[in-house]
């Protein structure tokens, strides 16, 4: 099993530009969800969806789309990037068979945006 | 009030040494409790889940105290590969696959 993937690993954005953020997932996981991390501020999320055609808004929604049209991705789309989207972006995936299943974690992809 | 608060750090502790990590939480409705790790630039992996009876896994013993809301971690004879940082995470309540995570008590284990 690759787990969780994304793309790009790395992107600069200028202000104003909109880009798609990347995450598949090859273990069948019904719960998907995305993260931002900023220093001092800890993962906070953003999106997340309980399984294909389901999503929902998560702690700081504003200025980012998702959809889910498909168990195994789940992509996040930046609307029209500003400086504060600056960050580090997580996908994770879990099981939602219990509540001590395991979330995994993809890499992580390094956003600037100028 | 912040949902789940835990202590920064750093903690800069000596090859060996004992080291504990508090958490608190603020919804008495979180019924799953973890403990991450997250190493520098890398993504959060699970090093594991808190039970109500507390639970060890070699080196590192876990426990919870509902009432008080406060869950903690103890690390033994910390190793250098310990050195990372700790998170604290507990699910928003009955049902909900949300995971809620502290910020974070970044630990260094210095040789």
């Amino acid at each position: 099993n690759a787990g969780v993937t994304q793309t790009p690993k790395f992107q600069v954005l200028k202000t104003g530009q909109s880009m798609t953020l990347q995450c598949a997932q090859d273990m069948n996981h019904e719960y998907m969800s995305w993260y931002r991390q900023d220093p001092g501020m800890g993962l906070r999320l953003i999106h997340y969806s309980v399984g294909a055609g389901i999503t929902d808004q998560g702690e700081v929604p504003n200025g980012y789309n998702v959809s889910r049209s498909t168990t195994e991705d789940f992509p996040l789309r930046l609307l029209s990037a500003a400086p504060s989207q600056t960050s580090v972006y997580f996908c994770a995936s879990r099981l939602t068979s219990g509540p001590y299943n395991e979330q995994f974690f993809g890499p992580g992809t390094r956003l600037t945006v100028l | 009030r912040k949902e789940v608060e835990q202590d920064p750090g750093p903690f800069n502790v000596p090859e060996g040494a004992t080291v504990a990590f508090n958490c608190t939480y603020s919804n008495s409705a979180s019924q799953s409790f973890f403990w991450y790790r997250q190493d520098c630039r890398k993504e959060p992996k699970l090093l594991m889940s808190v039970y109500s009876s507390g639970n060890e896994d070699g080196r590192f013993t876990a426990q919870l105290n509902r009432a008080s809301q406060y869950i903690s971690l103890l690390i033994r004879d910390s190793k250098l590969s310990d050195s990372a940082t700790y998170l604290c995470v507990v699910n928003l309540g009955a049902g909900s696959y949300q995971l809620t995570f502290g910020k974070g008590t970044k630990l260094s284990v210095i040789p």
